[in-house]
């Protein structure tokens, strides 16, 4: 399709479990996105990649949360030892450009909703 | 720190009634705003977006928003809502390699 793309659309996750998030941007997007959405809040920036390189994963809640974006296009978002407290939407979004300040939009994905039990 | 505040977490209006939305950001460096619309069971969508220039910014679906510097605010208007404009609003601010700090989110009930 020609959105963001991603996958499972919903997760239903053990304590403790590991899971793992997969997000295909748009073809040709050098910049990826990841985000954490939890009920009743506005989406908290976890990470982000420039084609191949994690340029900046200041957001990530815990080192319990690794991301990688191997060949810079799919990206897997992966949360290791799963703890209720990681229940959310985790959103994908990408963008054509390297810097927002060119104006490029970042368009979202649908999210991934994770629930930890 | 970078912020954003919504004042109003939920909003419910009557068809043809005016809407202002209050967003107020806290950021130290160059500002780009926006306005994101999530309508219920869909992705984020752009409304809106402000880099520079005329502060009053024209969006999709008859939505506008006025950049006013001195009070750190980006609200979004439209003069008459439409039962199909029910869906949450986010507010953003944009920094640097395009990371966006949003607010927790406006949402918008309009009744028929």
């Amino acid at each position: 399709g020609a959105g963001v793309s991603q996958s499972p659309r919903y997760k239903v996750a053990k304590r403790g479990q590991d899971v793992a998030l997969r997000c295909d941007p748009i073809s040709g997007h050098v910049s990826l996105f990841w985000y954490q959405q939890a009920l009743g809040q506005g989406p908290e920036f976890l990470t982000y990649f420039q084609n191949e390189a994690q340029l900046d994963k200041s957001g990530l809640p815990s080192d319990r949360f690794f991301a990688e974006r191997p060949e810079g296009s799919v990206s897997t978002l992966k949360i290791q030892r799963t703890q209720q407290e990681d229940s959310a939407v985790y959103l994908c979004a990408s963008s054509p450009d390297r810097f927002i300040d060119s104006g490029n939009t970042i368009y979202f994905g649908e999210g991934s909703w994770l629930t930890v039990v | 720190a970078q912020s954003v505040s919504q004042h109003n977490h939920h909003v419910i209006l009557s068809e043809a009634a005016s809407l202002e939305l209050g967003c107020n950001y806290s950021y130290g460096g160059t500002v780009n705003l926006f306005w994101y619309v999530q309508y219920p069971g869909q992705h984020l969508q752009l409304l809106l977006k402000y880099f520079s220039g005329d502060p009053l910014v024209k969006g999709i679906k008859g939505f506008e928003a006025e950049f006013i510097k001195s009070k750190f605010s980006f609200n979004l208007r439209k003069p008459s809502v439409q039962w199909s404009d029910t869906a949450e609003y986010f507010c953003a601010v944009g920094s640097t390699l395009g990371r966006l700090y949003f607010g927790r989110g406006t949402q918008l009930t309009v009744w028929p």
